[in-house]
């Protein structure tokens, strides 16, 4: 059983258009974190969200936390081509602080 | 800052010998570490969780005796898979835990190759 549901997990847009990638659970995180990934390199960390319903914004991404700390969205403003890489969101568990992933959504811009 | 090294990033053996792997914390001190396993096209499923000083604690189904992990410094956890076979050929990926209880800082990742 995934305990963060990603979605979607492939999306192919055009250059300039706008999306929203969702993370969901039935568990509560005490935090949340989106990564980004390239082939054959390790995830970088994009943003931590841990208060209930905050909303983070990098440049033309914008991060929110849900009120009950259960799920979590990313959206891309005007995408551009080099916004093309794997998104992770990952939520932290347990009194060890682990991370658990998502499925990971792969998402391509097209110029 | 935060960034965090891992060594070799690309190796390949033979069936049956060991690899060790470094994950260091270049500019903070980590009292904690983790080793995810990525095969291709999926996402990191964390295999063992490597505290400085005492033995590592290992995810449901991961044999602790293949992988054996060593924390011996507040900069420097190693991972160690002994008695390779093809199937453990994967991504290896490190992450360490700074002063930020919420974050984890991730390495450039290890691809291991098993012939």
């Amino acid at each position: 059983t995934q305990l963060l549901e990603q979605s979607p997990q492939f999306l192919s847009i055009q250059e300039g258009e706008n999306l929203t990638v969702y993370c969901n659970s039935s568990s509560v995180f005490s935090s949340l974190q989106w990564y980004r990934q390239e082939p054959g390199e390790g995830p970088v960390l994009l943003v931590t969200v841990v208060t209930g319903g905050e909303v983070k914004k990098l440049k033309r991404l914008t991060f929110q936390f849900g009120d009950a700390r259960k799920d979590s969205s990313l959206h891309i403003t005007a995408a551009q081509p080099g916004d093309t890489g794997l998104y992770l969101c990952a939520g932290v568990v347990g009194g060890a602080q682990k991370l658990v992933f998502g499925q990971g959504t792969r998402l391509t811009i097209n110029p | 800052g935060a960034v965090v090294s891992q060594h070799p990033s690309r190796v390949i053996c033979k069936s049956g010998t060991s690899v060790k792997i470094e994950c260091r914390s270049l500019d903070f001190q980590a009292t904690t570490m983790f080793w995810y396993r990525q095969f291709p096209k999926q996402s990191l499923m964390l295999m063992a969780t490597s505290n400085e000083g005492s033995k590592a604690t290992y995810e449901q189904g991961v044999e602790k005796d293949k992988f054996l992990i060593n924390h011996a410094s507040l900069t420097l956890s190693t991972l160690t898979v002994t008695s390779a076979h093809p199937e453990d050929s994967s991504f290896y990926i490190c992450s360490a835990r700074g002063l930020d209880r919420y974050t984890q800082y991730f390495g450039p990742g290890t691809r291991l190759t098993v012939l």
